[in-house]
């Protein structure tokens, strides 16, 4: 069975420090791989995806993610935090399957 | 109006009522998604279609019952629900669907349904 698993349901950072967002997943199968950001009262927004080719992902805003396949992962880093980056992140990740399986969320607070 | 939009955005109702949720893309795409999001959960795939054919139904109660007149329109048609059913059901679209999804989807604002 799918499963994603996004470690740390809350996350701080200072303003200006780096951002590290964890998801591993389990997939019999290569993956596609999806980060999206959510703001309050606002739908999923999508910040970067993975499904073949340079396992070093650029997205918007800054952030970026690395494909490891033997590691199972798909982390979320971004350099700098910024004030504007306090919002809830969902890893999801798509096999064979007619559907995106989600991760629980990781909220994150930016520490002026 | 752009990209996905839902109405209402929020909604109270009480257990004999019947409601619906409406949703719109502006997007051109095929395909469309309805999702439940409740605290401290993961987001919960309820129904796809895919050129308006319903092609997904992840074991969801008869009380929510989905309508997709063309891909630009989805309905939820809600009654007779229960208090757990309160939280906030997200509508999504993306390009045709396939196995695996490969292409991203775009979620409107949601709508937060509370039920007494």
């Amino acid at each position: 069975a799918q499963s994603v698993t996004q470690l740390g349901s809350h996350v701080s950072v200072s303003e200006g420090a780096l951002v590290l967002l964890r998801c591993n997943y389990s997939s019999s199968v290569p993956p596609y791989l999806f980060w999206y950001v959510q703001y309050p009262n606002q739908g999923l927004q999508l910040l970067l995806k993975y499904t073949t080719g340079a396992t070093l992902v650029k997205g918007i805003n800054g952030f970026e993610a690395e494909f490891k396949k033997s590691e199972t992962s798909f982390h979320l880093t971004k350099p700098s935090a910024h004030m504007s980056d306090a919002a809830e992140y969902f890893c999801a990740v798509s096999d064979t399957g007619n559907q995106f399986y989600f991760g629980t969320g990781t909220s994150l607070t930016v520490i002026p | 109006e752009t990209g996905v939009t839902q109405t209402p955005r929020h909604l109270v109702m009480g257990m004999t009522n019947k409601k619906s949720l409406k949703c719109e893309q502006h997007l051109g795409h095929n395909a469309m998604y309805w999702y439940k999001q409740s605290a401290k959960k993961p987001l919960e795939l309820m129904f796809v279609y895919n050129f308006k054919e319903q092609t997904e139904n992840n074991s969801v109660p008869s009380r929510f019952s989905p309508e997709c007149p063309n891909s630009s329109h989805l309905f939820l048609h809600l009654h007779t629900l229960q208090p757990e059913d309160s939280a906030l059901y997200l509508c999504a679209s993306s390009q045709a669907s396939g196995r695996p999804l490969a292409y991203e989807q775009y979620f409107g604002p949601g709508t937060r349904l509370t039920v007494t």
